[in-house]
């Protein structure tokens, strides 16, 4: 596609429900990352997907926190049981190869309630 | 653990007025540097990176930065603002050894009133 999808752009979902984010990055791009963006704290790094390597999971911030990219393209986010101070734009970008061209999607909204 | 120190939070200026945005990171190795900018309501959009070579980079619509190794600084300008120049920059640092993770600074806030 012409730029980096994410859906859905809003979600709200009730505290203790799961949740998927899904990114559709551009066609060809081999790198996918995904960030979270909070209010005052900057772009948290969460995980990053390189060709058929194994993901770069380093900045997960706990265990209910998953990602997976399905054919080395669409990649889904699950946050399990989320909680209120998971609440933040959560980022999906991805570039042709490691930092060089990074596109960023427009991101998800997530509001926990 | 690398991390990225943005000085400012919010910063106010009036058209005309120069700019510089501080940034100082902490990494020991061999950093490519950059800034993005989040103008309101639209998504991230790179301004400037730094690989290697001349430390005084060019950017899109007039911006600037100077890579200052001994400094670990990363600073961003502007001559003369515009208020078509209002939104949120962020510094980012990736690492050598990082793959392609960027860690980004906190941003800073710039408002340029007409």
């Amino acid at each position: 596609g012409a730029g980096v999808s994410q859906s859905p752009s809003n979600k709200v979902t009730e505290k203790g429900k799961d949740v998927e984010l899904r990114c559709d990055p551009i066609s060809g791009h081999t790198a996918l990352y995904w960030y979270r963006q909070s209010l005052g704290q900057g772009l948290e790094f969460l995980i990053y997907f390189q060709g058929n390597s194994a993901p770069d999971k380093s900045g997960l911030p706990s265990d209910r926190f998953s990602a997976e990219r399905t054919g080395g393209s669409v990649s889904t986010l699950t946050i399990q049981r989320t909680q209120q101070e998971d609440s933040a734009v959560y980022l999906c970008a991805s570039s042709p190869e490691s930092i060089y061209g990074y596109t960023f999607g427009s991101g998800t909204r997530l509001t926990v309630v | 653990a690398q991390s990225v120190s943005q000085h400012n939070h919010h910063v106010i200026l009036s058209e005309a007025a120069s700019l510089e945005l501080g940034c100082n990171y902490s990494y020991g190795g061999t950093v490519n540097l950059f800034w993005y900018v989040q103008y309101p309501g639209q998504h991230l959009q790179l301004l400037l990176k730094y690989f290697s070579g001349d430390p005084l980079v060019k950017g899109i619509k007039g911006f600037e930065a100077e890579f200052i190794k001994s400094k670990f600084s990363f600073n961003l300008r502007k001559p003369s603002v515009q208020w078509s120049d209002t939104a949120e920059y962020f510094c980012a640092v990736n690492g050598a050894g990082q793959g392609g993770k960027l860690i980004f600074g906190q941003g800073t806030e710039l408002s340029v009133k007409p």
